[in-house]
């Protein structure tokens, strides 16, 4: 069975503050992803990497930063958090070239207050 | 427009009903998923396509390439099917990224 943990389901933190999101999947697979759900917007992709440091922005990669030193782990980092960034965020991971179904992780609601 | 549209973006329905999400989507695609999020839930891959149908139980799954478009169909709907259902696609021209729909929440009342 494919895994893909997050750090934490709840997350509550200041405006201001450095907030680290970490993912690991236990699949071996080349790609990962950050995505922020929010209602009626559906889902959003953030940054994505396909390799070992390497990282693509997605959709909304502002006020966010990423990084992978190991294939099985991909972390978001919020720089200084803001309010607008109380979200539901989704870590996801495929295999490259396996007609790119991904594989979601519980997912992580943060409040930002 | 989005490339991917959903409808209807509601549902509530009787337990037992035939209940069909349909999809519809503007791009060249390699693949079509359907997906499921229960509330509070992580989100689950239902159906993977990029052809004719697939069935899983009480699930099937339609696309017609030429049309762009697809359903999925829930048959003796189940209150446990109280979920929202999200349909993406494989863009042609990316290697990575899906194209995700904006979800159908659908409710089954017992």
């Amino acid at each position: 069975d494919v895994k893909v943990t997050q750090s934490s389901r709840y997350l509550v933190k200041r405006t201001g503050e450095k907030v680290f999101l970490e993912c690991v999947q236990d699949m071996d697979h080349e790609n990962m992803f950050w995505y922020r759900q929010d209602p009626g917007l559906g889902l959003r992709l953030i940054y994505f990497s396909y390799d070992v440091k390497m990282k693509e922005k997605g959709d909304i990669p502002e006020g966010y930063s990423v990084s992978r030193e190991k294939k099985e782990r991909f972390s978001l980092i919020l720089e200084s958090a803001s309010t607008n960034q109380t979200s539901m965020y989704l870590c996801a991971s495929s295999f490259l070239n396996v007609g790119y179904e991904q594989y979601f992780g519980p997912g992580t609601r943060l409040t930002v207050t | 427009k989005n490339e991917v549209e959903q409808s209807p973006q509601n549902l509530t329905a009787q337990e037992g009903e035939f209940i069909t999400i349909n999809c519809s989507y503007s791009v060249g695609i390699s693949a079509l998923h359907w997906l499921q999020q229960h509330p509070g839930g992580g989100i689950v891959s239902l159906f993977m396509l990029s052809s004719g149908k697939k069935k899983h139980g009480r699930l099937i799954a339609t696309i017609n390439i030429q049309e762009k478009h697809s359903s999925l169909h829930i048959t003796a709907s189940h209150p446990r099917d109280s979920a929202v259902y999200i349909c993406a696609v494989s863009d042609m021209d990316s290697n990575y990224q899906l194209i995700w729909g904006a979800g159908t929440k659908l409710i089954i009342k017992p």
